[in-house]
């Protein structure tokens, strides 16, 4: 593994499954986040980690849920989608001097 | 609230000079990143100003204004790879980063 891997990368999923993203980094960066992109719009956050064992809500955190049980893995799960939860999903990594971040190469979701 | 700006589209020729603006209001301001997105991959880091000036990276430049809220990125002697959305994003006052919706640019050849 070099950099962030997500998965899957692609799904499709009927409304009401519950659906975890997975996404592993291997470059020992403390801070983690997850975004969805939608056409038009611009990179909007769902939750973040400042740190393992740590998590925060971003911007459009309702119906999405997080953990961090160590270092590496950040799994953003679905409890139960719905439509609008189509998107593109993008998992990042910061080590948090500049602020740089690193993404993963996102994980397409179309819920029907 | 806080809000980027940045247009939608844009069209250049290949081999030529493009400048993509973004405007900003946010709450703090801690530093301006622009990022490279091709279409269907994932966004990369192009550069990061903090202070007034210009930062010059090979073909590409990118500068910043703090009292007028402004940035742009300058793209010289384009290439067709340059094709591609660019994002300008501002971390705010609590360290969260601010994205604007993305310029797609267009190389003609």
């Amino acid at each position: 593994i070099a950099g962030i891997t997500q998965a899957p990368t692609s799904q499709i999923l009927a409304a009401g499954r519950r659906m975890t993203l997975r996404c592993t980094q291997d470059m020992r960066h403390n801070a983690m986040y997850w975004y969805r992109q939608d056409l038009g719009l611009g990179l909007r956050l769902i939750h973040y980690s400042n740190t393992a064992g740590t998590t925060g809500k971003g911007e459009v955190p309702d119906g999405y849920s997080v953990s961090r049980a160590n270092t590496d893995d950040f799994p953003l799960t679905l409890a139960s989608a719905v439509p609008s939860q189509t998107s593109v999903y993008f998992c990042a990594s910061t080590a948090g001097d500049t602020g740089e971040l690193f993404f993963g190469e996102g994980s397409r979701l179309t819920v029907l | 609230g806080q809000n980027i700006d940045q247009p939608t589209e844009m069209t250049a020729t290949e081999g030529a000079i493009v400048q993509i603006n973004c405007t900003y209001q946010t709450s703090g301001f801690n530093g301006l990143f622009w990022y490279q997105q091709h279409a269907g991959e994932a966004p990369t880091f192009l550069s990061y100003n903090v202070l007034d000036g210009l930062e010059e990276k090979g073909r590409f430049s990118s500068f910043l204004s703090r009292s007028k809220g402004y940035s742009y990125l300058l793209l010289k002697e384009l290439q067709m790879k340059d094709s591609a959305s660019y994002l300008c994003a501002v971390r705010d006052s609590n360290y969260q980063l601010i994205w604007g919706a993305g310029t797609k640019l267009i190389i003609k050849p």
